[in-house]
């Protein structure tokens, strides 16, 4: 099992629909947590960067941690074609210098 | 917006030249990081960077090598570049305590 496990998709979704997008992971050890956006041939955009368990809101965008069921969840409000793009989830353990990603959701908003 | 900058963009190079991908930032983030990514796939941590004169290898076994004699600079070298290193390179910074920012990518072909 991989430490974190995130569905590949493709996730089809019409415009203006809530899209939710998800991350489970299997190492409590994990405290900080980000989403990332990536168009294709791009690099990754950060979107969203969260510490404690809860919810935090930015835009259209909401980013909700349950470490006690060591799963994270990324909200997309009245999703546009323009969101189209390939999600990924990132976790840190604290202390450590490296990242731990998710291999990425790809999402697509049809017009 | 972040602040780290991956030149060249694009690169095509023929098959037994050495080549150098540089990366720059300007936020003073002591870890840099190198990333391997093929079209659709997962992203492979090549080479990372605590500070300067620190490198590590990462997961993936890369015939690359990596210098920090900068804070701000994080270049990475291919001696003799090969088809099968046809890739995109990311390179990324990360600040304190945790959000790591992507450079734009190179996008290498070896003829």
């Amino acid at each position: 099992q991989k430490e974190v496990e995130q569905d590949p998709g493709p996730l089809s979704v019409p415009e203006g629909a809530i899209v939710s997008l998800n991350c489970t992971y299997s190492n409590s050890a994990f405290q900080y947590f980000m989403w990332y956006r990536q168009y294709s041939r791009k690099g990754p955009e950060l979107l969203m960067y969260t510490y404690s368990s809860g919810n935090k809101e930015d835009g259209r965008f909401t980013a909700q941690v349950d470490k006690s069921s060591k799963y994270i969840s990324l909200f997309i409000r009245d999703s546009q074609p323009s969101d189209s793009a390939t999600y990924l989830c990132a976790m840190i353990i604290p202390g450590y210098s490296t990242l731990t990603f998710g291999k990425g959701t790809m999402l697509l908003v049809s017009p | 917006e972040a602040d780290i900058y991956q030149t060249p963009r694009y690169l095509v190079i023929g098959t037994g030249k050495k080549i150098t991908l540089e990366c720059s930032q300007t936020m003073g983030h002591d870890k840099m990081y190198w990333y391997q990514q093929d079209p659709g796939m997962e992203l492979h941590l090549i080479h990372y960077s605590y500070g300067v004169n620190s490198t590590e290898k990462g997961d993936l076994s890369s015939e690359s090598t990596v210098s920090r004699i900068r804070t701000e600079h994080f270049p990475l070298t291919l001696e003799s570049a090969r088809p099968s290193h046809t890739s995109q390179y990311l390179c990324a910074s990360r600040g304190q305590p945790a959000e790591a920012f992507f450079g734009q990518g190179t996008r290498l072909t070896v003829v």
